[in-house]
Parts: structure tokens; C-alpha cells; sequence
């Protein structure tokens, strides 16, 4: 079936680690986005690309990086800058100005 | 920037109410408007997609109109049943089809029996 697959869909990590969230879709879609959410502040977006090989930041892009190699894969890495990396990160993809669907989810929690 | 405001944050209703839910926004050079609905712990699911050059869409018991000069759009649930019952967010994307979308931060909703 057609769809965003996200993982892990739980993950843990000690202060001062890395964790990398994988995003693959087979919908051949040009547009793959990474949001953040947080209760009560809606979703924010982090990075977001358009085509292959190329990205921009969002608004809350400090701390996380992504890479852009295959249409179809849109990892994101939280890396050891990000002072509060606890939350419910969601990827989303989106033919180019059409409709924007979103996996289901990894929820990401600092120990 | 684009303002994307919902109202109400919360709404509790009996099952078989008809309701309505509101999204404004502030800039009105869209480029489309999206309606989605929120399960806890889960992603995203989108319910109806409207273009700028589009007054409405339906699906279903779901029906969503859009004014551009006003600002507005609003979800109309008919008939509603306990199975409604989530966190629904709007979202616009800016005046083109590279444009970045906007959200609100949902009405959620619970259907009680």
C-alpha cells in the first residue's frame, strides 16, 4: 500500500546523543516536510524539501539537520544541540502544491 | 507572516448534533486550504482539500467552505457520532505551489452518546 512509513515509532536517548528518524514514502511525491509537535503549540515546522538534493529550514530548525538523497527518503537528525528534544515529530510528503499527508509518528523522549 | 487561528480551542457536543468548526487565517494569498483530523498519539489524517479558486468541498457527513476575502473557512460535521471525536486542524499553504503551509492549533472535539 501507498504511504509514509516513520521510524521508530518510540525512541529514547540519553542527553548528549544523536538519534536519526527515518522517513521513506512511496507515493512519488516531490515534497517531504518534518514538523514538530508539542501540547498546546501546534505543529512547527523544522525542515522541508521540495526536490531531491535540496532542503530549507522552517521555523525551529536549530539543533536538527536532514539530508535529501532519494526522492523518497527524508531522514531527520536531532542532534546534541537541541536543548529540548522531547516530543511527537511527524514527516509529511506532498505532490508539488497538492494534497500534504503525514506518517504516523515517532515520539522521541530524552532520559 | 500567515496567522492561522481556530476557534473554539475545545468543543464538547451531544451525538447527532450538527456543528461547526472555524478557521481564520490572516493572509489571504493562498494557495490552497487543508482540513485534517488528529487522533491522540497519532499523525495526521487529511480530510478535505480546498483550492483558492474553490468556494467548498464535501465528503461525506463533511462539508468545508472557504471565503478568501474574509479570511475564513469552516468545517461543518453533520450528524455527528462519537466516532468524530478528535483533535481536527486547518492548515494553509502560502500563495504558490512551493509555498510552506500554515497551521492552526485544532478544535478539539469530543461526541458524547
Amino acid at each position: 500500500d501507498g504511504g509514509i512509513t516513520q521510524s521508530p515509532k518510540y525512541l529514547f536517548r540519553k542527553e548528549g546523543q544523536n538519534v536519526t528518524l527515518s522517513c521513506e514514502q512511496n507515493l512519488n511525491h516531490d515534497a517531504m516536510y518534518w514538523y514538530r509537535q508539542d501540547p498546546g503549540q501546534g505543529l512547527r515546522l523544522i525542515y522541508y524539501s521540495q526536490i531531491v538534493n535540496d532542503f530549507q529550514k522552517g521555523d525551529i530548525a536549530e539543533g536538527y539537520s536532514v539530508s535529501r538523497e532519494k526522492k523518497e527518503s527524508f531522514p531527520l537528525t536531532v542532534t546534541s544541540a537541541q536543548k529540548n528534544p522531547t516530543a511527537f515529530y511527524l514527516c509529511a510528503s506532498s505532490p508539488s502544491g497538492g494534497e500534504l499527508f503525514f506518517g504516523e509518528g515517532s515520539r522521541l523522549t530524552v532520559l | 507572516k500567515q496567522e492561522v487561528t481556530q476557534i473554539p480551542a475545545a468543543l464538547s457536543v451531544p451525538e447527532g448534533e450538527n456543528l461547526v468548526l472555524n478557521c481564520s487565517f490572516t493572509d489571504s494569498a493562498i494557495y490552497n486550504l487543508q482540513w485534517f483530523r488528529q487522533d491522540p498519539g497519532k499523525g495526521l489524517t487529511s480530510l478535505l482539500l480546498i483550492q483558492s479558486s474553490q468556494r467548498e468541498q464535501t465528503s461525506g457527513r463533511l462539508n468545508a467552505s472557504l471565503d478568501k476575502s474574509s479570511g475564513r473557512s469552516t468545517l461543518y460535521i453533520a450528524a455527528s457520532q462519537p466516532g468524530d471525536s478528535a483533535t481536527y486542524l486547518c492548515a494553509v499553504k502560502r500563495g504558490s505551489t512551493l509555498g510552506r503551509l500554515y497551521f492552526g492549533r485544532g478544535t478539539q472535539l469530543t461526541v458524547w452518546p
